[in-house]
């Protein structure tokens, strides 16, 4: 498997406190994928970054936050989590843009919102 | 705009049995990726397809791409146990952002 760690694997929160989830690669891949997957939709692309500091948004990007200091960090932030952002939560790498290359997925993070 | 289509949801098979997903496009696609998640896993890459017409073969799995790149398939011969999970097809339409179907869950029944 790829060199890809989430953390943390579970999380449980409460409605309105902050959350930040991490993915971590050791691939030294360019670009780096959240994604959400809930029951009946698959999974759902959140935001993608295409280097250090160059993100962009996903179709379901409402309500999240993303950064990238670093080529082997990126972070995924709910600023004000609600209980519709309970879901399985992946971060995926590919060495250059996504349709062209595989992706590599990492364990993933379930998240509960009370 | 871009709608693929990924049939069926479910699915149960007598292990043994043959199974098919198939991804429909209303529009061509440039490439299609196929992946395998297992219960409790995590997507796995299995195979990238870009030719029309195009056929691969792994073992058992054999996927195809539409001569029209508007539809593909994957097909298990003589479906085991270890074939469970969900099959997921991810697609790029080109300038169109690139996206995965809704999956296909398969159960194989001993």
């Amino acid at each position: 498997d790829a060199g890809i760690t989430q953390s943390p694997r579970h999380k449980v929160t409460e409605t309105g406190t902050p959350v930040t989830l991490r993915c971590h690669q050791t691939e030294n891949h360019r670009y780096m994928y959240w994604y959400r997957q809930d029951p009946g939709h698959g999974l759902r692309l959140i935001h993608y970054s295409y280097g250090v500091k160059d993100t962009d948004k996903g179709e379901v990007s409402d309500g999240y936050s993303v950064s990238r200091s670093k080529t082997e960090d990126f972070l995924l932030t709910l600023e004000s989590a609600t209980s519709s952002q309970t879901s399985v939560y992946f971060c995926a790498i590919s060495e250059s843009k996504s349709g062209a290359e595989k992706l590599f997925f990492g364990s993933g993070t379930q998240l509960s919102v009370l | 705009g871009q709608q693929v289509m990924q049939i069926p949801q479910y699915q149960h098979v007598q292990e043994g049995e043959d199974f098919t997903t198939y991804c429909n496009s209303s529009t061509t696609l440039s490439n299609i990726q196929w992946y395998k998640q297992r219960p409790g896993g995590h997507p796995v890459f299995l195979i990238q397809l870009v030719k029309s017409g195009e056929v691969k073969k792994q073992k058992r799995l054999t996927f195809q791409f539409g001569e029209a790149k508007k539809n593909s398939s994957l097909h298990i011969t003589a479906t085991q146990t270890t074939d469970v999970g969900t099959y997921f097809c991810y697609y790029s339409g080109g300038y169109q952002k690139v996206t995965f179907g809704i999956g296909t869950k398969l159960q194989v029944i001993p």
